[in-house]
């Protein structure tokens, strides 16, 4: 099983500045990595697939780099919507593993 | 527009059976593989298995397999999660997902749509 590895488990920012996001594989995962964010009571939501791609609707303060075994999310200015958990998802080999979570909170 | 409708909250006790429930709707159902993924409390997220309904092939989680079972009903346009057995530990929200494929270099799996999930408790 691929092993994800996400750091830091929280990260405090403050509203507007620049936040990074790190996610790493346990084995090489290609470019089979996703990104969601998730809101306490709600369900994740797609924000990048293919390691880089934004999903539809998007805004592009996000953005997704990397491949083979370390990615990164970067949120360019945080805004107060995007305080939450964010998880990535390696999907190259069963079984499809998650990491275990980013909360971004407010500092 | 995509929308997977999930059957309401739970409550059960150890030892009972149990069939949630995920309706899809505003896309093609047989051809899309459907998800099951599992959030317990104040945990992150596991994938539990998918199955494509136009042929029932299934593929489970090791962590997943023989615990519970993934179906559809390609009928009613709805993919089903059920455990023969509850324990305390399958307390959690379970979320359906459909899954989405890209060709680029290789090919590119993800989950795109997500219903809102189903919270099951389990307590005696």
């Amino acid at each position: 099983e691929i092993v994800m590895t996400q750091s830091p488990a929280t990260l405090s920012v403050s509203p507007g500045e620049r936040a990074t996001l790190s996610c790493r594989a346990s084995q090489s995962v290609g470019i089979n990595l996703a990104w969601y964010q998730q809101k306490p009571g709600q369900a994740p939501r797609l924000l990048i697939y293919g390691a880089s791609t934004r999903a539809t609707g998007i805004p592009d303060r996000f953005s997704g780099s990397g491949s083979g075994t370390d990615f990164t999310l970067t949120i360019s200015s945080l805004q107060s919507e995007d305080f939450a958990v964010y998880h990535c998802l390696q999907c190259r080999k069963w079984p499809w593993t998650f990491g275990q979570g980013t909360k971004v909170e407010i500092k | 527009e995509v929308q997977l409708v999930q059957s309401g909250a739970e409550v059960k006790k150890p030892g009972e059976s149990l069939k949630i429930s995920c309706q899809a709707s505003g896309y093609r159902f047989t051809n899309y593989w459907i998800a099951w993924v599992r959030q317990m409390p104040g945990k992150g997220l596991e994938w539990m298995g998918s199955i494509y309904p136009d042929d029932s092939d299934t593929r489970y989680s090791p962590a997943f397999q023989g615990q519970v079972s993934i179906t559809v009903d390609k009928s009613k346009n709805t993919a089903y999660l059920q455990w023969s057995s509850l324990k305390a530990s399958d307390t959690a929200f379970y979320y359906c997902a459909t899954l989405a494929t890209v060709a680029a270099q290789e090919i590119i799996w993800f989950f795109d749509f997500w219903g809102r999930g189903t919270l099951v408790t389990v307590s005696s």
